[in-house]
């Protein structure tokens, strides 16, 4: 079972840092953490994704807890562009990248 | 660069018509990827191809049949449209390989009346 366990949504503030977790208590040793976001009317896009150690890249950051039982994407200073469904999702190994969505976390921003 | 590319965008059809959605990607990538989204609901994986010449399915591909036309193309089929298939549909590639991110196009919204 891929199934992950986020909170249906989240609200921040302009300029804040936002934190949405994400458990996947089942994941495997080889299995990766990827986050994707869809905003309205798009496709998804991809954040970012790890698999032992924190990651950052432009848009976010990615943090890991020690048995990867539990993850936790963190957007630095969140933006009204920003607002977005966020999908956590575990890759299973030998899954041929096939990834499984949940219903994710909708992250609405105010000003 | 254009990455995925959908047609098309919006597509009215009746029951038991059919009709087939057209994907594009120029990035590529080996694997090629179907999903499907309903109201409120995550994405579910409806076909997806490893490389060019396979296909498999995904979690939910009863009433849909795929082809992998080349390495850029991958195509969904609707034989006879039913109104359980009004949904967006989403292509996305990648290269397949674990850890790769996929790249999505801009779905299409299908309405079987």
């Amino acid at each position: 079972d891929a199934k992950t366990t986020q909170p249906n949504s989240m609200e921040s503030n302009e300029e804040e840092p936002v934190h949405l977790p994400c458990n996947h208590s089942t994941i495997s040793g080889t299995d990766y953490i990827h986050w994707y976001r869809q905003l309205p009317s798009q496709g998804p896009e991809y954040v970012i994704h790890g698999l032992t150690s924190n990651v950052n890249n432009r848009m976010a950051s990615l943090a890991i807890a020690e048995d990867r039982k539990s993850s936790t994407l963190i957007l630095h200073r969140a933006t009204l562009r920003d607002a977005a469904v966020y999908y956590c999702i575990r890759e299973l190994t030998g899954g041929g990248n096939k990834l499984t969505f949940g219903t994710g976390t909708q992250l609405k921003v105010e000003l | 660069n254009a990455g995925v590319t959908q047609t098309p965008k919006f597509q009215v059809l009746k029951t038991g018509q059919s009709m087939t959605l057209q994907c594009a990607q120029d990035m590529n990538h080996n694997s090629m990827y179907w999903y499907r989204q309903d109201p409120g609901m995550g994405l579910r994986l409806i076909y997806y191809s490893a490389s060019e010449g396979t296909t498999d399915k995904g979690e939910v591909p009863n009433g849909y049949n795929v082809s992998r036309l080349n390495k850029r193309e991958f195509s969904l089929r609707l034989e006879s449209a039913a109104p359980s298939q009004t949904s967006v549909y989403f292509c996305a590639s990648s290269n397949a390989w674990l850890g790769e991110k996929l790249f999505f196009g801009s779905g299409t919204q299908l309405s079987v009346l």
